[in-house]
């Protein structure tokens, strides 16, 4: 199993709503990410768990709140987005922090903030 | 600060012909890590290829090859036998220093004609 598996897959939210993005893997990798991308540009990232602790957090807004309740699955969770916030939500995975193993990245939650 | 550079925001290639698509990169790291990735409409990132700065010998993966110039900083990707299902976004990226974060390129839209 080389997934990463990311819930919803599209997401339509007022500012004023609470909603949770999820992802999960089974491969065993003790190191999970979350990336925010805009169209026709890269992905950027925004946070990183190393052994379900958080190790890098990209100066991202408190909007976003990310967690990691175990070693296969990641949240973020969401509340007061504005629609600047509108993106593509991509989850990777690696066998550790060291990114010179390969990064697995799920499909992504398409967010579209109203 | 590392930077990582692709000079072709379009591409297009004739199915069963052969493409180039252009990287270069800046870091004063001599340890690190290059990778092509690929995404398709369907929005996950796929590993195309990777590079160990150290390793002299290009990689080689089927139909995919990188021109990995060290003191250049250059890294290209060259597509062989082009597919209808090579059409994507391909994008450079880096990784290397003591945060190991991925650096991505503003990308390649590789359009392949049948």
């Amino acid at each position: 199993d080389t997934e990463v598996t990311q819930t919803p897959k599209h997401l339509v939210m007022g500012m004023t709503n609470k909603k949770s993005l999820k992802c999960e893997q089974h491969m065993g990798h003790r190191a999970m990410y979350w990336y925010k991308q805009k169209a026709k540009k890269p992905p950027e990232l925004m946070f990183v768990y190393s052994y379900e602790k958080l190790s890098i957090n990209e100066s991202v807004p408190s909007r976003f709140s990310p967690e990691c309740p175990n070693s296969s699955l990641l949240n973020l969770h969401l509340h007061a987005l504005q629609p600047e916030d509108s993106a593509l939500y991509l989850c990777a995975s690696s066998r550790d922090r060291v990114v010179n193993t390969e990064a697995f990245f799920g499909q992504g939650t398409r967010l579209t903030v109203v | 600060a590392q930077t990582v550079t692709q000079s072709q925001p379009e591409m297009s290639v004739q199915e069963a012909e052969t493409v180039t698509l252009s990287c270069t990169y800046d870091t004063s790291e001599s340890d690190y890590y290059l990778f092509w990735y690929k995404q398709p409409p369907s929005r996950q990132m796929i590993l195309v290829i990777r590079q160990e700065a150290y390793k002299q010998q290009n990689a080689t993966e089927n139909r995919f090859s990188v021109n990995f110039q060290k003191a250049a900083k250059s890294f290209s990707l060259k597509i062989s036998d082009s597919q209808l299902g090579d059409a994507a976004m391909y994008f450079c990226a880096y990784s290397g220093g003591s945060n190991y974060k991925l650096t991505f390129g503003k990308g390649t839209l590789l359009t392949v004609n049948p």
